[in-house]
């Protein structure tokens, strides 16, 4: 079945480092992929999306491209402030059905 | 900027007791979702509810779980009989249509449920 799979955390960064977390999936056909962020004491909010094979998501400074060659869809941002401090989940929906299919989570931890 | 509230934000319970936990979706929303989350582990889809009938479930969501929209504000999960297993962080989405690939979730702050 699908799944998705993340780079285990917590990954812990000076401010205005740079930032990977890895998300690699399975999919059968071609999926929608998601990358979702929790702040603490809140719900999870889409930070980026992307529905096809080479669509870059981008929002906030954050950006994955969706590679179908390596069936990755890694996070990135140039330059994390203090306030990126959050979990951010990776997440695929197979476009046949409504479910959410969701990667462990990533603790980010940016210090100044 | 609307958003999804659960209430209670945490519920400890017995094993065997009835647990309802509540949602609030965005007010112009027609889709509905739980999802949970079990200490350590990922983000699992429970069950979609549109039209005031479910639309797809996950093996979790057995004939302990169940869901209703009583009123037109108000989502429930229900779990019947809870187990220690049920124990984890519970949470509540909406979107305006179907299908994560269409229209984003908004997802509540979630309830903790504790099950001793």
């Amino acid at each position: 079945g699908d799944s998705v799979t993340q780079m285990e955390g917590p990954v812990t960064l000076s401010e205005e480092a740079f930032l990977t977390i890895n998300c690699t999936y399975t999919a059968t056909g071609y999926p929608s992929l998601f990358w979702y962020v929790q702040y603490p004491g809140e719900g999870l909010q889409l930070l980026l999306k992307a529905t096809k094979a080479d669509d870059k998501g981008s929002n906030k400074g954050f950006e994955a491209t969706y590679r179908k060659e390596t069936t990755s869809f890694h996070l990135e941002k140039g330059s994390v402030q203090v306030s990126d401090s959050a979990v951010y989940f990776c997440a695929l929906n197979s476009n046949s059905g409504y479910a959410l299919n969701f990667g462990k989570g990533t603790s980010l931890l940016v210090t100044p | 900027e609307p958003e999804v509230t659960q209430t209670p934000s945490h519920q400890v319970t017995q094993m065997g007791q009835e647990v309802i936990l509540r949602c609030v979706p965005i007010s112009n929303h027609l889709y509905f979702y739980w999802y949970r989350q079990i200490l350590g582990q990922k983000v699992e889809f429970l069950v979609s509810f549109y039209n005031n009938e479910i639309s797809e479930k996950s093996e979790i969501f057995d004939d302990q779980f169940s869901v209703e929209r009583p009123d037109g504000s108000n989502f429930t999960l229900k779990i019947r009989s809870t187990k220690l297993e049920d124990s984890a962080m519970y949470f509540c989405a909406s979107s305006a249509a179907g299908g994560s690939y269409n229209s984003p979730l908004h997802f509540g702050n979630g309830t903790r449920l504790t099950v001793t």
